[in-house]
């Protein structure tokens, strides 16, 4: 079925350690995001991209790197995990254009001890 | 900048009864505004979208939403209320930098 693919669903990490999230798209899409929700804070936006090779910081940046070498792909890397960096992240993908809205993968709960 | 207020943390109604989930948003320029919806441990979900034309605009799962331009609102409505309409609804807005600003969500608990 078409649409975004995040890699993995879960994820328990220790306190300085390096991950990367991935995240796929088939459908085409210049613009993709990672957003992170954390509990009455709805979605806050941590990078974006709006096509590939074009990546922009969004409202959280700090504590991740993200790239965009091809349309379909957008992985977010945390460098050194902190337990202020537990959350469910979500990545989401959508076509330019003022009609569009997002296409959300199913998401990646993270836990840093 | 823009932001999206959603006023009620949880809301509760009966299963048939009329529902309504509020959102308050201010934005420069013209608004394009949304409804999403999740579910338990799943992404969240287009329900509809408003960028121009009629101020009520109808959606997926018999959802409506109606845009007040005067009030800054884009209530989201639902004639009768079913028990799986029970989850988590974020109203956003899309900024002039293209990127959507989410509210902080509403519970919506719909009781049998």
């Amino acid at each position: 079925n078409a649409g975004v693919t995040q890699t993995p669903k879960f994820q328990v990490l220790k306190t300085g350690q390096s991950m990367t999230l991935q995240c796929a798209q088939d459908m085409n899409h210049e613009y993709m995001s990672w957003y992170r929700q954390d509990p009455g804070m709805g979605l806050r936006l941590i990078h974006y991209s709006v096509g590939a090779g074009i990546t922009d910081q969004g409202e959280v940046p700090n504590g991740y790197n993200v790239s965009r070498s091809t349309t379909e792909d957008f992985p977010l890397r945390l460098l050194s995990a902190a337990p202020s960096q537990t959350s469910v992240y979500f990545c989401a993908s959508r076509g330019t254009g003022e009609n569009y809205g997002y296409t959300f993968g199913s998401g990646t709960r993270l836990t840093v001890v | 900048a823009q932001s999206v207020a959603q006023p009620e943390d949880q809301v509760n109604v009966a299963e048939g009864n009329p529902l309504t989930v509020k959102c308050t948003y201010s934005v420069s320029g013209n608004p394009y505004l949304f409804w999403y919806v999740q579910y338990p441990n799943r992404g969240l979900q287009f329900l509809l979208k408003y960028i121009t034309g009629d101020n009520l605009v109808k959606g997926s799962y018999g959802f409506e939403a109606e845009f007040n331009k005067s009030q800054t609102s884009f209530h989201l409505k639902k004639p009768s209320a079913l028990v799986s309409d029970s989850a988590l609804y974020f109203c956003a807005v899309r900024d002039y930098g293209q990127n959507f600003v989410f509210g902080p969500g509403t519970r919506l608990s719909v009781l049998p």
